[in-house]
This record gives structure tokens, sequence and C-alpha cells, in this order.
């Protein structure tokens, strides 16, 4: 069966260092790779996706993720936070058979000043 | 820009009653999505939607679990008898098309779902 795993429940960081989020995924077949963000009282909003082509994908608000097949991860990056990137960091799969999205446990990124 | 919205934000109910989560998908999208995340647990698909029919759904909706599309606008999701372990947030989504795989699919804000 498909999973998503983070490992890191909770990321604290300070305000302007670099961050990554762990996120690996298992799947014996073809899969579509997300991260969402979900800010307070807010739905889930995509940030990147990885579908083909280039490994290295940009996203918005400076993140950027890194497709690793032999090593099925999919983490998130940024070389430097702010405050407002306090949140809830969602990765998730999505099959090629298949609409639905399959989530990972979520990452809270706690920026401090 | 156009959103996903869902009603009500927060609901309490007793065990046993039903309840019914309203969803407004994004106008011209087609295919539609109920997901939920119990506290401190992951997000985990319910059911897609499209053509007014299932297309696809979880081991977790079950004959206690229905959906709607009653008029062009709303998408509901139906609890018929409550359980303790419903409660969890409940989040709608939508993409415009799902042939293309590619598509984004837009999350509304979630609807807290609380059993007493």
């Amino acid at each position: 069966a498909q999973s998503v795993t983070q490992l890191d429940s909770q990321v604290p960081v300070f305000e302007e260092a670099p961050v990554e989020l762990r996120c690996n995924y298992s799947s014996s077949v073809s899969v579509y790779l997300f991260w969402y963000v979900q800010y307070p009282n807010q739905g889930l909003q995509l940030l990147l996706k990885y579908l083909s082509g280039s490994t290295l994908v940009k996203g918005i608000n400076g993140f950027e993720a890194e497709f690793n097949k032999s090593q099925t991860s999919f983490h998130l990056r940024k070389p430097s936070v702010h405050i407002s990137d306090t949140a809830e960091y969602f990765c998730a799969v999505r099959m090629d058979s298949s609409y639905k999205l399959i989530f990972g446990s979520g990452t809270r990124l706690l920026v401090r000043p | 820009e156009p959103e996903v919205t869902q009603t009500p934000s927060h609901q309490v109910t007793q065990m046993g009653q039903e309840v019914i989560l309203r969803c407004v998908p994004i106008s011209n999208h087609l295919y539609f999505y109920w997901y939920r995340q119990i506290l401190g647990q992951k997000v985990e698909f319910l059911v897609s939607f499209y053509n007014n029919e299932i297309s696809e759904k979880s081991e977790i909706f079950d004959d206690q679990f229905s959906v709607e599309r009653p008029d062009g606008s709303n998408f509901t999701l139906k609890i018929r008898s409550t359980k303790l372990e419903d409660s969890a947030m409940y989040f709608c989504a939508s993409i415009e098309s799902g042939r293309d795989f590619y598509n984004e699919q837009f999350f509304g804000p979630g609807t807290r779902l609380t059993v007493l």
C-alpha cells in the first residue's frame, strides 16, 4: 500500500535560518508528489508539485523540493525562513491511477525571532 | 480569487445525530472531494465525486456516509448517525478536471466536527 512519512512532527527554527522538512513515500507505481501548507484557520494551499522532468522543483514563497527516486524522498527546503512561514506543512502523493491524495501526518514549522 | 468555502466552521452534535457538512466548490470545477483529519492524525481521503456519482471512496466511507450535489453549487457530506470517532476536521476540495492529473486540488478551510 502507498504511504507517506513525515518523520518530524515539529521543526523549530530561528528566523533567517535554512530549513528542511523531510518526506518519504512508499509506492510501487509512478506517483506525483505535492507539498501543501496550512496556515492557522485556513485550508490547504499548494506550495509545489513534482510531476516529471527536473528533480528540483521550485514553488511559492521561496520554497523548493527535490525528488530523489532512489531514496523515495521529496524533502522541502527554504534557504532563509520568515516568521510568516510558521504553519503546518503536508507532503502528499497521488498515484497515476487515482484522483485521491495520500497525505503524510504533517510537520509544524515554528519560526522564532 | 475563487476559493472553496465550507459551512459551518464548527459543528457540535450529540452521538447518534445526523449532520450535514456543506461545501461550495469553485464554480467551474467538476471533481469534488472530501477528506478528514482526526486530531493529531493524517489527512485521510474519504470520497471523490464526479458527474453526480461517486468515482472513488475509501474504506472509511461506509454506509453511514453519503455525498450529494443537490444543486449547481453545493456539495454536501452527510453522516447519518454520528459516532464519537467521527470527531475530526473535514476538508472539501475541488479540481477543474480530473482528466488532467496535473491539476491542483483546491481545499476549503474545513469544518471541525465535534461529537459528544
